[in-house]
């Protein structure tokens, strides 16, 4: 199965700073790749598919980039909303496996 | 409104079964493949298998192959896992989610763009 990694595993930054989270898959997925926020308590929500593709709804504050092996999700300004644990999720093939989390914290 | 539910989490003995439920509604479920993903306590998020419309292909994630099963009942809405042989790290959220697939410059992707609100299962 291919192994996904992310990193940090977590991070605090402020309100408007700019934040990038890197998951990196143990081979090539090309561009397979999603990315997920999770509330405590909630359900995964998408946000981006296909490694840059924002979902509907989602803010435009989101953005994917990436290919290969290495890929980045950045919130060009943070909000106290986005206080959550973003996984990435890699869907080349199967079993799909999920990155082990980055948890962003909103001073 | 579209959305998923789940159902059928309870307290089971190890080596126990059970039957998780997932209707959805607001949507054409037999148009989309179907997914279970579930998160252990404190953990993070595990595929664990999803289903092709017409149930003809399944995909498992190595650590339920043998003792889980997805199905679904189109007629019903309804998505299943039969989870058997249950052992203590089967304890999680399971959660069912709608399988998006999508077009972006005439390549195909996949995404879970629904989720339900997750149903627990503990094993002890």
């Amino acid at each position: 199965a291919i192994q996904m990694t992310q990193s940090p595993s977590s991070l605090s930054a402020s309100v408007g700073d700019r934040v990038t989270i890197t998951c990196r898959a143990s081979e090539d997925i090309r561009n397979d790749l999603g990315w997920y926020q999770q509330k405590p308590g909630k359900a995964p929500k998408l946000l981006i598919y296909a490694a840059s593709s924002l979902q509907s709804g989602v803010p435009s504050r989101f953005s994917g980039s990436g290919s290969g092996t290495d890929f980045t999700l950045t919130i060009s300004s943070l909000q106290p909303e986005d206080s959550a644990t973003y996984y990435c999720l890699q869907d080349y093939n199967y079993p799909r496996t999920f990155g082990p989390g980055t948890k962003v914290d909103v001073k | 409104e579209v959305q998923l539910v789940e159902s059928g989490g309870i307290l089971v003995q190890p080596g126990g079964s059970l039957r998780l439920s997932c209707v959805a509604s607001g949507f054409p479920f037999s148009n989309f493949w179907m997914t279970w993903v579930r998160q252990a306590p404190g953990k993070g998020l595990e595929w664990v298998a999803n289903i092709k419309q017409d149930g003809s292909v399944k995909y498992y994630v190595d650590s339920v192959k043998g003792r889980f099963t997805i199905s679904r009942d189109n007629a019903k809405n309804s998505l299943y896992l039969q989870m058997n042989s249950l052992r203590a790290e089967d304890t999680a959220v399971y959660y069912c989610a709608r399988d998006l697939t999508i077009e972006v410059s005439g390549s195909w992707f996949d995404a879970c763009d629904i989720w339900g609100q997750g149903t627990t299962v503990t094993v002890s």
